[in-house]
């Protein structure tokens, strides 16, 4: 788990808070990623960066705004958000953004919209 | 639309039993499938990953199939443990979609003393 961490752990937010979410890797990558975990839902696929350059916006709203300063650190800006926006944020990196890297996820974030 | 199916949504079983776990995809074109666990508050970690070529691989008491023509994967746990309960996630790679990947909904899987 010391390969892809994430902070806060946990947050609880209104819906006219700004917030934001931080991953950082440790393992020399250069792909990193935004997921959505919801109860009994696939992961869904939120942003992709390879080597700093958002490759993929999924058709994310735009009251979630990633930014990523370098290939270590990633960030998930948060204003404004919904109720059903609640879930489980998880960050995960990779050698590339190709298929055949395996991907590493960090421990989430429990995001609680009120 | 390409999709993973897996099955059961959940299970319980007894410390020390067997158990099988079952994952469908329509995905095509076909690429790899890969098994993750994910431990309740944590994020996903890999157990196994598979070409469409290989058909069996072992990761310690976990062991995967793979039938290629009929797009079914399994993953048994063998002898399983208290540690073993988690969500088990099936995932396949899609060279054509966004992000690679085509997650399965996952199967939740409580081991009893």
């Amino acid at each position: 788990e010391t390969g892809v961490t994430q902070t806060p752990r946990h947050l609880v937010m209104g819906m006219t808070n700004k917030k934001s979410l931080k991953c950082e890797q440790h393992l020399g990558h250069n792909a990193m990623y935004w997921y959505k975990q919801s109860a009994k839902k696939p992961l869904e696929l939120m942003f992709v960066y390879n080597f700093k350059e958002q490759t993929e916006n999924n058709s994310v709203p735009s009251r979630f705004s990633p930014e990523c300063p370098n290939s270590s650190h990633l960030f998930l800006h948060l204003h404004t958000l919904q109720p059903e926006d609640s879930a489980l944020y998880l960050c995960a990196s990779s050698l590339t953004s190709g298929w055949t890297d395996t991907q590493y996820f960090g421990p989430g974030t429990r995001l609680t919209v009120l | 639309k390409n999709q993973v199916e897996q099955s059961p949504q959940s299970l319980i079983i007894l410390e020390g039993k067997n158990c099988t776990l079952q994952c469908n995809y329509t995905v095509s074109p076909f690429s790899n499938l890969r098994w993750y666990k994910q431990d309740t508050g944590r994020g996903p970690v890999s157990l196994t990953i598979m070409t469409f070529s290989e058909n069996t691989k072992s990761n310690g008491r976990y062991t995967a199939t793979l039938d290629a023509d009929t797009k079914q994967s399994s993953l048994h746990i063998t002898a399983s443990q208290l540690s073993d309960s988690a969500s088990y996630i099936c995932v396949v790679s899609d060279p054509g979609s966004q992000g690679n990947l085509i997650f399965g909904k996952g199967t939740k899987l409580s081991v009893k003393p």
